[in-house]
């Protein structure tokens, strides 16, 4: 029973590319969001969409665009994609009790 | 603005002795505060929370953290480590405008001697 599911575990790409990353929670959260781990393990919000809203945008390069088709999904769209964006990527979700649960997140390599 | 400081980036005890990991905050109202663990290749786990209510929180797997807001400090201590707890510990402050946002801290590395 995973309360917060990502897709796929591992991407690994070339330069240029595009790619996704599916986000999925059935804790019937309102509020689901995404953050970047870098490779000194610094995680930084991404974005965050309250019942399919864009609430919080991270000045993210717009490369990067999220989408949500319903509020218990949350799906991560990354366009050229760049040696930096190398990280890992976790999808977390909340409802107003403000505490966040969080994904296994995705091992993202661009070669 | 909010932020939180870890004042180690590395922490070794051995297996047994006290854990002691230091999170200092900043915040212009009462905080909610929260300790995170991330052991290797694995996501976020929730090992506990305050939300104003007790200064002493205690989590999950022995640890427990106090709040002191005249040392704007929310330090995590476990009194006995065990090898499984070598892992990433992250302090985390939450802000609300419109949702509540996540600002996390640098992270502990705790490794632990057997």
């Amino acid at each position: 029973d995973t309360a917060v599911s990502q897709t796929p575990k591992y991407l690994v790409t070339q330069m240029g590319n595009d790619k996704s990353i599916k986000c999925e929670q059935n804790l019937g959260h309102d509020t689901m969001y995404w953050y970047k781990q870098d490779s000194k393990k610094f995680l930084k919000i991404m974005f965050s969409y309250n019942n399919k809203e864009l609430i919080i945008n991270e000045t993210v390069p717009n490369r990067f665009s999220p989408k949500s088709p319903d509020k218990a999904h949350l799906n991560l769209h990354i366009n050229s994609l760049e040696l930096g964006d190398s990280a890992v990527y976790f999808c977390a979700s909340s409802q107003d009790i403000n505490e966040q649960f969080f994904g296994p997140g995705t091992r993202l390599t661009v070669l | 603005a909010q932020s939180v400081t870890q004042l180690d980036s590395h922490v070794s005890v051995s297996e047994g002795t006290p854990v002691l990991l230091r999170c200092n905050y900043s915040s212009s109202y009462s905080p909610s505060l929260f300790w995170y663990v991330q052991h290797p290749n694995k996501g976020l786990q929730l090992l506990l929370k305050y939300t104003s209510a007790a200064t002493l929180v205690k989590g999950i797997n022995g640890f427990e953290a106090e709040f002191k807001k005249s040392e704007t400090s929310f330090h995590l201590t476990k009194p006995s480590a065990h090898m499984s707890d070598a892992a990433e510990y992250f302090c985390v402050v939450s802000t609300y405008s419109g949702t509540y946002k996540y600002i996390f801290g640098t992270g502990t590395r705790l490794k632990v001697l057997a």
